[in-house]
């Protein structure tokens, strides 16, 4: 069975604090997501990895930035968080073709 | 962009009813379809990939669809149950990629 952790599982943290979101998975999949999705709205790619020392921007443009240093670990990092940065974020997994393993998510309150 | 788009937005039937989603997508450099269920405070959970046209899916009480050549898939429940109440999402990626862009899901709240 698929394992894919996030941490936090919620996180409220003050304007201009930088923050890390972490994701690790241990199937070993080589390829990692994020997706960011506002209240009632779909889920939008913000960036990807298609192995170790590969990533690229989504679709959504985002602020935030991300690494893959290991094939297990994620993460993304917000320099400046901002009350727009408010969402919730959901990291995921996959191999070749196989579906999308996700995370719990990580719900970020900017205030 | 790749614009996957899922109707209708929100559903709710009876108990027994059956019921069935669509989901659009660029028919164009298709590589994959998924489908997902989406359960509150839980994360997604896969249901079906579906890679050649005329694909048919099924799983218990659920099966899916898959024309690629004018870009659509239908998802059907059979006698639903109030178990079935999630949101359904569907994900599309071109050839080349493993970009999986989502639709904005189908809410199915079954009442009992």
């Amino acid at each position: 069975e698929a394992d894919i952790y996030q941490t936090p599982r919620y996180l409220v943290i003050g304007t201009g604090k930088k923050i890390t979101l972490e994701c690790s998975q241990t199937m070993g999949h080589d390829k990692m997501y994020w997706y960011q999705q506002d209240p009632g709205m779909e889920l939008h790619l913000i960036h990807y990895s298609y192995g170790v020392n590969s990533t690229e921007k989504g679709d959504l443009s985002s602020e935030s930035t991300v690494s893959r240093i290991r094939t297990e670990h994620f993460p993304l990092t917000l320099e400046s968080a901002r009350p727009s940065h408010t969402s919730q974020y959901l990291c995921a997994s996959s191999e070749g073709a196989s579906p999308l393993h996700f995370g719990n998510g990580t719900r970020l309150t900017v205030t | 962009i790749l614009n996957v788009e899922q109707s209708p937005q929100s559903l709710h039937v009876q108990e027994g009813d059956s019921t069935n989603f669509t989901c659009s997508f660029p028919s164009s450099n298709f590589y994959a379809l998924h489908w997902y269920r989406w359960e509150t405070a839980k994360s997604p959970e896969a249901l079906f990939v579906m890679t050649l046209n005329g694909d048919e899916k099924k799983k218990g009480r659920i099966s899916a669809t898959l024309n690629t050549k004018e870009g659509y898939s239908y998802l059907y429940i059979k006698g639903s149950q109030p178990e079935d109440s999630a949101t359904y999402l569907c994900a599309s990626s071109t050839s080349g990629t493993y970009k999986y862009i989502f639709g904005t899901g189908t809410r199915l709240k079954v009442l009992a």
